[in-house]
């Protein structure tokens, strides 16, 4: 069974930093690309960032480039999220999910909270 | 940057009804890059439709998408109590990718 579970979110006062991880089972994660959406309360799905199966290629929103930062460890089935300089904006859960077409997301994990507040 | 539009906002139909979705971009998508998610509160998004047209594992068959260029639909053929949820259209774009989200459809209990 395929499963995805984020950790590492909580309370974080603008400007500071958190490391979101994304633990991964099921499947070989080697072998697809990873993404992080987030939903900020009450508000719809926004990607942040992708990143392919060996990590050639990422991307990100706009909204968090030069911010965050991904990565996966395929030795440890395991996807990465390093946010700095944060913003009261970027409040959401945010979900990790699996690319397995390279165009939609099939499996999503239960979500990580990040708040960010003074 | 393409933008997609979702409308309704919200529709309110009754169990039994057909529900269509509609999903809109601002320029020419894949269609082998749009997708559908359904979100119920609380829980993370489930893709339906990918390819524009082909259901995901394990959805039902009243689940069916349609579409090209910029206009895609999505269409439950008959509402079950289960399918009141929201609804998101996404697309992928580029190399490395870009995925956008549309802004969703509540499709409630009327």
């Amino acid at each position: 069974e395929v499963q995805l579970v984020e950790s590492g979110g909580g309370p974080v006062k603008p400007g500071g930093s958190l490391r979101l991880s994304c633990a991964a089972s099921g499947f070989t994660f080697s072998g697809y690309s990873m993404d992080w959406v987030r939903q900020a309360p009450g508000k719809g799905l926004e990607w942040v960032s992708s990143i392919t199966s060996g990590s050639s290629y990422i991307s990100y929103a706009d909204s968090v480039k030069g911010r965050f930062t991904v990565s996966r460890d395929n030795a440890k089935n395991s996807l990465y999220l390093q946010m700095s300089s944060l913003r009261a904006e970027d409040t959401a859960v945010y979900y990790c999910a699996r690319d397995w077409d390279g165009g939609s997301l099939d499996y999503w994990g239960q979500g990580t909270l990040v708040t960010v507040s003074s | 940057e393409i933008v997609l539009t979702q409308s309704p906002g919200t529709l309110s139909l009754s169990p039994g009804e057909r529900a269509t979705l509609s999903c809109r971009a601002s320029q020419s998508v894949s269609s082998s890059y749009l997708a559908w998610y359904q979100q119920k509160p609380g829980q993370a998004p489930r893709l339906l439709i990918y390819g524009a047209s082909s259901r995901a594992t394990g959805i039902p068959d009243r689940f069916s998408g349609s579409g090209s260029g910029t206009d895609f639909t999505l269409t439950i053929s008959r509402l079950e109590p289960e399918d009141f949820a929201v609804y998101y259209c996404q697309q992928y774009a580029g190399s490395p990718g870009i995925f956008t989200f549309g802004p969703g459809t509540k499709v409630d209990i009327k």
